[in-house]
């Protein structure tokens, strides 16, 4: 199916474990983007890749690892879950930065809990 | 750099009645606007952009917003109400030359009043 693909849907892991999101993509878009969203707080951006091999820090990078060794993949890991990384965790992708025709294209969401 | 400012974290209106989700932004360049509606459980989805051909734009499900760069304004409407149109809603604002992150405002909750 073309379009962009989150998974899991939920997530429970338990506090200092590693956990990862996958995240892929059909678009062959250039820039991935992951955020997490909060009550309060929107929609904050964690990293983003302009392409394969290429990531930058966002907002909140703080105890998350990306890669991206293929421009349709970019997997979020949490290193060492903490309570405070319970979320809902959205990947979005786009052919440019920041006008992309049709904007960002978001996944469905993988909603996260840390116990 | 570039902010948005989404006024009133929650809206309820009646079913029929006028929707006004207000956006006021602020950009160092001029801005590309964007509004995106999220359904429960679910991503976002674009529902219009201002991108500088027409003030006045029109998006999906009969919402519209206004460019007004005197007031530094992008607000979202819809004339009458559906129960469908229930959902969260984010303003994001971009930088024109495309070389900027899009900034996501706080968002607001629409609720329909049956």
């Amino acid at each position: 199916d073309a379009g962009i693909t989150q998974s899991p849907r939920y997530k429970i892991t338990e506090t200092g474990r590693q956990v990862t999101l996958m995240c892929h993509q059909t678009w062959s878009h250039s820039y991935m983007f992951w955020y997490r969203q909060d009550l309060g707080h929107g929609l904050r951006l964690i990293y983003y890749s302009a392409a394969a091999d290429i990531t930058d820090k966002g907002e909140v990078p703080d105890g998350y690892v990306v890669s991206r060794s293929k421009t349709e993949n970019f997997p979020l890991t949490l290193e060492s879950a903490t309570r405070s990384q319970t979320s809902v965790y959205f990947c979005a992708s786009s052919e440019s930065l920041g006008q992309g025709y049709y904007g960002y294209t978001f996944g469905s969401g993988t909603r996260l809990t840390v116990v | 750099a570039q902010s948005v400012t989404q006024l009133g974290s929650h809206v309820s209106v009646s079913e029929g009645a006028l929707v006004l989700l207000r956006c006021n932004y602020s950009s160092s360049v001029p801005p590309y606007l964007f509004w995106y509606v999220q359904y429960p459980n679910q991503g976002l989805q674009l529902l219009l952009k201002y991108t500088s051909a027409a003030t006045l734009v029109k998006g999906i499900n009969g919402f519209e917003a206004e460019f007004k760069k005197s007031e530094t304004s992008f607000h979202l409407t819809k004339p009458s109400a559906h129960m469908s149109d229930a959902a969260e809603y984010f303003c994001a604002v971009s930088g024109y030359f495309g070389n900027e992150k899009l900034t996501f405002g706080t968002g607001t909750r629409l609720t329909i009043i049956p």
